[in-house]
């Protein structure tokens, strides 16, 4: 266990839904980070906040969108899903901003856009 | 563009047999190199970093190694247990994120 939880597990919505995913980091971690993983692009860096600011952008569309609160935990929203949506998406947590500092990741949550 | 290619896609081993898995990379400038560990359906468990060519570091049955264009994982006399994919990553100087390679998935057979 990473000390990362996410959820929900599993997720399943219809195409132009909007849906959100929620992510508490590590006690003690001021950094999230969110991924995307699929069957065809592997895993893919959207975007990570440390300590509420955002600090650093990925392949993010513009359709999703993230923010970190004061108390640390994070929420990535999905809207207008398309079928292409589905994949696992993971929060990961470090102690500091620098990403190369070791991430934890959580269990992540699993979209299905039918 | 930076770039990280793994190799093989797969292996299959026997208990005891040792091996190597690749990760060659184009980035223009490495900041680190990163070894992740993914069981399916769970999140990756960081394993190694290494930050120059060089460097090697080691946990329990497995190595890692870098040198300029590639990084070696190697497992010595694997078992079942160890059976999961090996995802590298890099991070560049003038980058603020990770690039993951597609990963090997390896199998150890007792």
């Amino acid at each position: 266990d990473s000390g990362v939880t996410q959820t929900p597990k599993h997720l399943i919505t219809a195409t132009g839904q909007r849906v959100t995913l929620r992510c508490s980091p590590r006690s003690g971690d001021l950094s999230v980070y969110w991924y995307q993983q699929s069957l065809d692009q592997g895993l893919q860096f959207l975007i990570q906040y440390y300590n509420g600011e955002e600090r650093a952008k990925g392949n993010i569309l513009e359709r999703f969108s993230a923010q970190q609160f004061p108390d640390l935990h994070s929420e990535l929203n999905l809207s207008s899903l398309e079928l292409g949506d589905s994949a696992l998406y993971f929060c990961a947590s470090s102690a500091s901003g620098q990403i190369n500092n070791e991430q934890f990741f959580g269990p992540g949550t699993r979209l299905t856009v039918l | 563009e930076d770039q990280v290619t793994q190799s093989p896609e797969a292996l299959r081993l026997q208990e005891g047999e040792s091996s190597s898995l690749n990760c060659s990379y184009t980035v223009s400038g490495l900041r680190g190199l990163f070894w992740y560990r993914q069981d399916p359906g769970k999140g990756p468990e960081f394993l190694f970093t290494l930050y120059s060519a060089g460097e090697e570091k080691e946990k329990e049955r497995l190595k890692a190694t870098l040198t300029k264009k590639e990084s070696f994982l190697h497992i010595t006399a694997p078992k079942p247990e160890d059976s999961a994919t090996y995802l590298c990553a890099v991070e560049a100087v003038h980058g603020n994120k990770l690039v993951f390679g597609a990963g090997t998935i390896l199998r150890v057979k007792s």
